[in-house]
């Protein structure tokens, strides 16, 4: 099982929807972050959070760390947003680095 | 945008030959990391510098080495290139252990 499960592994979506992407881990960590990946294109960091809910624009990112748990959300979402979302935890222990989930790719339809 | 830069961004190259890739960056980030992403799997570490000539192994460093000789640059070498190597290769570079991460433009690697 990985440490780092993300879901949906993709979504599609019209325009303007509400988006959610979730990411469950598995262990102990300080940190979690929320990355964007366009096609072909480099990483960028969206998000870093070890409590509550951060908001940036139409997105937000909320983690519950009890249970061990993320949201990205997208509000009025546009096709611009279709990319890959990348959810990565840093471990709290040994030499801290991040693990990586999969990916989720979203499209957004005109 | 954070200052990294990864050349080059496309490599051909044959079973066998030596290559390296460089990782540059101007933010004096003290910790750089090399990540290699594969379909199917999270960006996975291949090796890291926490400091000039202080280096570590990561999950998957086996056919790789890297080189640390100034705090800007980060060198990735494959001493003699695989098929299995053939993948997308990203740097990246971290104030310390509990910030943000920074990522480069990634440079696609094929092995033939």
């Amino acid at each position: 099982k990985n440490e780092v499960e993300q879901s949906p592994q993709n979504l599609t979506a019209q325009e303007g929807e509400f988006i959610t992407i979730n990411c469950s881990y598995s262990v102990g960590i300080s940190a979690l972050h929320w990355l964007q990946q366009h096609p072909g294109g480099g990483i960028v960091s969206l998000f870093m959070l070890s409590s509550g809910k951060k908001k940036h624009g139409r997105l937000i990112a909320t983690i519950n760390i009890q249970e061990k748990h993320s949201s990205l959300h997208i509000t009025a979402s546009h096709p611009r947003d279709s990319a890959v979302y990348i959810c990565a935890v840093r471990s709290n222990f040994g030499n801290e680095k991040l693990t990586f989930g999969t990916g989720t790719r979203l499209t957004i339809i005109p | 945008d954070a200052g990294i830069t990864q050349s080059p961004r496309h490599k051909v190259t044959e079973t066998g030959t030596p290559v390296t890739l460089r990782c540059h960056q101007t933010e004096n980030h003290r910790y750089m990391y090399w990540y290699r992403q594969d379909p199917g799997h999270g960006l996975r570490l291949i090796h890291y510098s926490y400091g000039v000539k202080d280096t570590d192994k990561g999950e998957v460093s086996d056919g790789y080495s890297v080189s640390r000789s100034k705090t800007e640059d980060f060198l990735l070498t494959l001493e003699s290139a695989t098929s299995s190597q053939t993948s997308v290769y990203f740097c990246a570079i971290t104030r310390d252990t509990h910030t943000e991460a920074f990522f480069g433009q990634g440079t696609r690697l094929t092995v033939v």
